[in-house]
């Protein structure tokens, strides 16, 4: 079975200031992983992806994120975190290839509160 | 492009009582997929679908059915509804493919009383 844990349930950064949301996932063979964000009220949207290849990502918004296959992690940063990047943030793990392959799983969700 | 729509935006309805959500995209994903949110549990999968004619559960399917009789559209639907599927379900689409992004529609906010 796969699985995504995000470890802090909330995040609070001043605005200017480099910003972390830490994911760590568990899968049985190679993993892709994304990270999507949702505002109030609002369906997630799609931020970025690692499928394979250099490890750091890049995605929407000037956010970016690490892989560490040895760590499993997939840390989502951004350098100079905005008032506007306040909302919720999930992580997801899929594995690449057979039949868990449909299914995306999700983290229970990070709030990242910026302030200004 | 409208991308997904989902339908009702907001429902209450009574223990005992059956609907549908409905969910159509225009982007002619083969992959859809119905999630449930709840408050702290991030969101947890209920049923998908890889094509048309072709449905399979998720983590959560108790309590709900589906059908997949054309590429755009996949409703889910609550029969005997209970308080525990007090939620916010969210359809989504993607690609053929696992590397595919799924793209969300805006919720269906779901209240049983």
């Amino acid at each position: 079975a796969q699985s995504v844990a995000q470890p802090e349930d909330q995040v609070n950064v001043a605005e200017g200031n480099p910003l972390t949301v830490k994911c760590t996932y568990s899968v049985s063979g190679n993993p892709y992983l994304f990270w999507y964000v949702q505002y109030p009220n609002r369906g997630l949207q799609f931020l970025l992806k690692y499928i394979t290849g250099d490890n750091l990502v890049k995605g929407s918004y000037g956010f970016e994120a690490e892989f560490n296959k040895s760590q499993t992690s997939f840390h989502l940063k951004k350098p100079s975190a905005l008032v506007s990047d306040s909302a919720l943030y999930f992580c997801a793990v899929r594995l690449s290839s057979g039949a868990g392959s449909y299914q995306l799983t999700f983290g229970k969700g990070t709030k990242l509160s910026v302030i200004p | 492009n409208a991308g997904v729509t989902q339908t009702p935006k907001f429902r209450i309805l009574k223990i005992g009582q059956s609907m549908t959500l409905q969910c159509t995209q225009d982007m002619n994903h083969n992959y859809m997929y119905w999630y449930r949110q709840d408050p702290g549990m991030g969101l947890k999968l209920i049923y998908y679908s890889v094509g048309a004619g072709i449905t399979d559960k998720g983590e959560v399917p108790n309590g709900y059915n589906v059908s997949r009789s054309t590429t755009e559209d996949f409703p889910l639907r609550l029969e005997l509804a209970a308080p525990s599927q007090t939620s916010v379900y969210f359809c989504a689409s993607s690609p053929t493919g696992s590397a595919g992004e799924l793209f969300f529609g805006e919720g269906s906010r779901l209240t049983v009383l």
